[in-house]
């Protein structure tokens, strides 16, 4: 079964500090990750997602990721927080469920931005 | 033009009730989820519908019951509402499930936050 495991439930960083959110997955091969973004009191949306076509993956706000199979890693990166940037963040898998595609999410990190 | 929209957002009821939460996407998109996010903050899928036909249905109490009247709406239905049934409960689309295809990118609702009393 598919999963993703998040290390940490709450990060705190500077503002303009380096952002490290660790994500883990456990997944049949090819593996199909992203990393969504909540902000209070709202849904869920993209930040990145890993598709196979690339290992260093771009995302909006200035987050990126980078797949590496031998550690079954996908972390989430930024070079500099943002206060803006206070939210929860969470991993995600896609798998088969049936030949259709289902999600597991992580239990997600609050990264606090300190000023 | 909200993209994927619930009503209400929020709901406050008292113990055996009965309760819907509507939801509706205006993406041209196949697929719709509910998903319950509890106080902890935990995501976990419900329904999953592709074009009104149920493809993932987890194990959720049979209090629980999705309805689909198109593939632009997905509707829940709550009946007997219980103190641990209190969260927050998204609706979700996706473009559309090609078989094999896992790659969607999920588009959340703003969330329904349910209390039950």
């Amino acid at each position: 079964a598919q999963s993703v495991t998040q290390l940490g439930s709450h990060v705190s960083v500077s503002e303009g500090a380096l952002v490290l959110l660790r994500c883990n997955y456990s997944s049949s091969v090819p593996p199909y990750l992203f990393w969504y973004v909540q902000y209070p009191n709202q849904g869920l949306q993209l930040l990145l997602k890993y598709t196979s076509a690339a290992t260093l993956v771009k995302g909006i706000n200035g987050f990126e990721a980078e797949f590496k199979k031998s550690e079954t890693s996908f972390h989430l990166t930024k070079p500099s927080a943002h206060m803006s940037d206070a939210a929860e963040y969470f991993c995600a898998v896609s798998g088969s469920s049936g030949g259709y595609q289902k999600v597991t999410f992580g239990t997600g990190t609050k990264l606090q931005v300190i000023p | 033009d909200t993209a994927v929209s619930q009503t209400p957002k929020y709901l406050v009821t008292q113990m055996g009730n009965d309760k819907s939460i509507k939801c509706e996407q205006n993406l041209g998109h196949d697929t719709m989820y509910w998903y319950k996010q509890d106080s902890k903050k935990f995501l976990k899928i419900m329904f999953s519908y592709n074009n009104k036909e149920l493809i993932i249905n987890e194990t959720v109490p049979n209090r629980f019951s999705p309805k689909s009247p198109d593939k632009a709406h997905l509707n829940l239905h709550i009946n007997s509402l219980e103190l641990g049934d209190s969260a927050v409960y998204f609706c979700a689309s996706s473009q559309g499930q090609t078989v094999g295809g896992f790659t969607d990118t999920q588009y959340f609702g703003p969330g329904t936050r349910l209390t039950v009393l």
